[in-house]
């Protein structure tokens, strides 16, 4: 059972435009919300996070949506640069201190 | 070098042989992780660490031990290989169980 889910396995954007990668989850519990980002051949790396408490958090060209009700997070990143294509990784957390990843979305950011 | 490292890079084994993969980190987090990375799961918790000798399961850990005696290292047992197996590992840090550091990973196949 998929409890951290990312519906869409790819997305294309063009430079500049604006990147738009979902996420819901089912369970409740879960409380802090991350995504990661990773390049072939390397681990993922932490890239901006949320707690439940907050609906938005933004840290430069990446920002961070939470609707709780929904149980659905996005990640915006605007302006969509050439070095973002990557794949994304949404991961939940609640009490039990470990990340529940979802499958993953690959961005390709097209010149 | 400060961090998290995993050897070896790259392994190819046998059906049926025992392969261990190493993950070391140098900050003294309390928390490890192994994660394996499949097309069309995203990555998935093997086990997990929250300090010495204190070790648990995640959701795919049949075929695998793990043992924890030095606070820095985290070994990964497949006790003996199938193909199933072959897959990308994942080892990961975090002082309180979340925001974590990943490893390069390590590659293995199984013939």
């Amino acid at each position: 059972d998929q409890q951290v889910k990312q519906n869409s396995p790819s997305l294309s954007v063009q430079e500049g435009r604006i990147s738009i990668l979902n996420c819901d989850y089912t369970n409740s519990m879960f409380d802090y919300f991350l995504w990661y980002k990773k390049y072939p051949a390397e681990g993922p790396t932490f890239l901006i996070s949320i707690s439940s408490i907050k609906d938005k958090n933004e840290d430069g060209r990446f920002t961070v949506f939470l609707n709780k009700s929904a149980k659905h997070l996005s990640l915006h990143i605007v302006p969509s640069q050439p070095g973002d294509s990557a794949v994304y990784f949404c991961a939940a957390t609640g009490t039990a201190s470990k990340l529940t990843f979802g499958t993953g979305t690959r961005l390709q950011v097209t010149l | 070098d400060a961090g998290i490292t995993q050897s070896p890079r790259y392994k190819i084994t046998e059906t049926g042989r025992q392969v261990t993969l190493m993950c070391h980190q140098t900050w003294s987090h309390s928390y490890m992780f192994w994660y394996r990375q499949d097309l069309g799961h995203g990555l998935r918790l093997i086990y997990y660490s929250a300090a010495a000798d204190i070790t648990d399961k995640g959701e795919v850990s049949d075929g695998y031990v793990v043992s924890r005696s030095k606070t820095e290292n985290f070994p990964l047992t497949l006790e003996s290989a199938t193909r199933s197996q072959t897959s990308v590992y994942f080892c990961a840090s975090s002082v309180s169980g979340d925001g974590y550091t990943f490893g390069s990973g390590t590659r293995l196949t199984v013939v």
